[in-house]
């Protein structure tokens, strides 16, 4: 079965730049979460879209944003990168119908900021 | 406001001993709740949810939980553990039927041979 695609999957990257953490879907999933998880550390939610719209924020910092494009898949665009932004970062995507949605997690995208 | 406690960083079993991983949880509303086991390197794999009905709900690879709505928790269990079943599992839980998961510190599980 297609699972969550993550791209890139490591990412190293100099104090003070950008980065863009691309996130598909698994076919048919209208919703995207991406969360974080730091060194030893459970996952934190940033930020979820549903039906390209945003639906939740979590303790995202101002100088992210993210985006769910028409054919679903999800950018999280990261910029003036510091140290404390190395980590995991997930992606999971579900199917917003009936209860319980599942969320399912990609491999995650290894930030290292250097 | 939902949060999640998982009280023991590492549990260690033998293989062929039960496995049990504890979980307790606080939510306003109907806990929905899951648990994730991550391997090295890897993302995090669904193992199993409790949204409603039998407390006993039976996982992937012969994992099943227990939801006790008085003790407001959520136990992984499995009868014989395996060496590959040595991983970090995470319990989660919301207090709706989609959105945000929270997440607890993780237990590291070590089954040895």
């Amino acid at each position: 079965a297609a699972g969550v695609i993550q791209s890139p999957r490591h990412l190293i990257k100099e104090k003070r730049e950008t980065a863009t953490l691309k996130c598909y879907p698994i076919p048919r999933h209208d919703t995207v979460y991406w969360y974080q998880q730091g060194p030893g550390q459970d996952p934190q939610f940033l930020i979820s879209f549903y039906e390209k719209m945003q639906s939740d924020k979590g303790s995202i910092p101002d100088r992210f944003s993210a985006q769910q494009f028409s054919d679903y898949h999800s950018e999280l665009n990261m910029s003036s990168l510091e140290l404390g932004d190395s980590a995991l970062y997930f992606c999971a995507s579900s199917l917003k119908s009936g209860q319980g949605e599942t969320q399912y997690f990609g491999p995650g995208t290894r930030l290292l900021v250097l | 406001a939902q949060s999640v406690a998982q009280p023991e960083d590492q549990v260690n079993v033998a293989e062929g001993n039960p496995l049990t991983v504890k979980c307790t949880y606080s939510v306003s509303g109907n806990p929905y709740l899951f648990w994730y086991v991550q391997y090295p390197n890897r993302g995090l794999q669904f193992l199993l949810k409790y949204i409603t009905g039998d407390n006993l709900v039976k996982g992937s690879y012969g994992f099943e939980a227990e939801f006790n709505k008085s003790q407001t928790s959520f136990h992984l269990k499995k009868p014989s553990a395996l060496v590959s079943d040595s991983a970090l599992y995470f319990c989660a839980v919301r207090d709706d039927s989609w959105g945000k998961l929270q997440f607890g510190a993780g237990t590291q599980v070590v089954v040895t041979p």
